[in-house]
């Protein structure tokens, strides 16, 4: 079955540190994607990342970074300089692309920044 | 250009009425999805519609329906509703093909109490 894993409910970066957020999944499939999505208190959730799993380079976007690691099947999101406005939870999810469409989030992590 | 809406904001009913929420999609954007965010939870994604037609389900039961019309906006109906439908519910739309892993972009949600 397919799953995906974020194993810590809470975590906490100082303004202008570097935290990192882990995602581990499972999957039978050679063709998917996975994403890093933001949802702010009381805001709507809005897409930070998103890695194409035939694509060995790993995505960035500004401050946020992925470590894709097929083989092990992990994807880590690095938020470095993190800023007040990064506080929300953030969720790990992965796209089946192959067949009928299927979307699995995590769990969720909540970041907590603290001035 | 217009985001993702949803009506109502907030809806409450009884065990075993009938409900339809509805989602007003970007403009341009072809494809819906519909998710079930329970209390501190992920999302859990009930189903995607393209071009009016579902094109990828997850793990809910039939009493979870939905359409897509010409105009891609969409409504998910719930049938006999029960205690655990309790939740937050997301709207996702996205432009091209569905699967090929395109930014959704999210409504602000119809929270949903069952009584």
């Amino acid at each position: 079955a397919q799953t995906v894993t974020q194993s810590q409910p809470e975590m906490s970066v100082q303004e202008a540190e570097t935290v990192t957020l882990s995602c581990t999944y499972d999957t039978s499939e050679s063709d998917y994607y996975l994403f890093w999505y933001k949802q702010p208190p009381s805001r709507q959730m809005i897409l930070v990342i998103r890695q194409e799993a035939y694509k060995q380079q790993n995505a960035t976007e500004n401050r946020f970074s992925v470590n894709f690691q097929k083989a092990a099947k992990s994807f880590s999101l690095k938020i470095s300089d993190s800023q007040l406005g990064d506080a929300a939870m953030y969720f790990c999810a992965y796209l089946i692309s192959s067949g009928t469409y299927k979307y699995i989030f995590g769990t969720g992590t909540r970041l907590k920044v603290l001035a | 250009e217009t985001g993702v809406t949803q009506s109502p904001t907030h809806l409450i009913k009884t065990r075993g009425q009938q409900v339809t929420l509805r989602c007003s999609s970007q403009s341009g954007h072809n494809t819906v999805s519909w998710y079930q965010q329970a209390l501190g939870q992920g999302p859990q994604f009930i189903f995607q519609y393209y071009r009016e037609e579902e094109n990828g389900r997850g793990n809910f039961p039939p009493r979870f329906s939905g359409l897509q019309f010409p105009n891609y906006s969409s409504e998910l109906n719930v049938n006999a509703l029960e205690l655990d439908d309790s939740a937050l519910y997301l709207c996702a739309s996205s432009s091209g093909l569905a699967g090929a892993g395109e930014t959704q972009y999210f409504g602000p949600g119809t929270r949903l109490l069952v009584l």
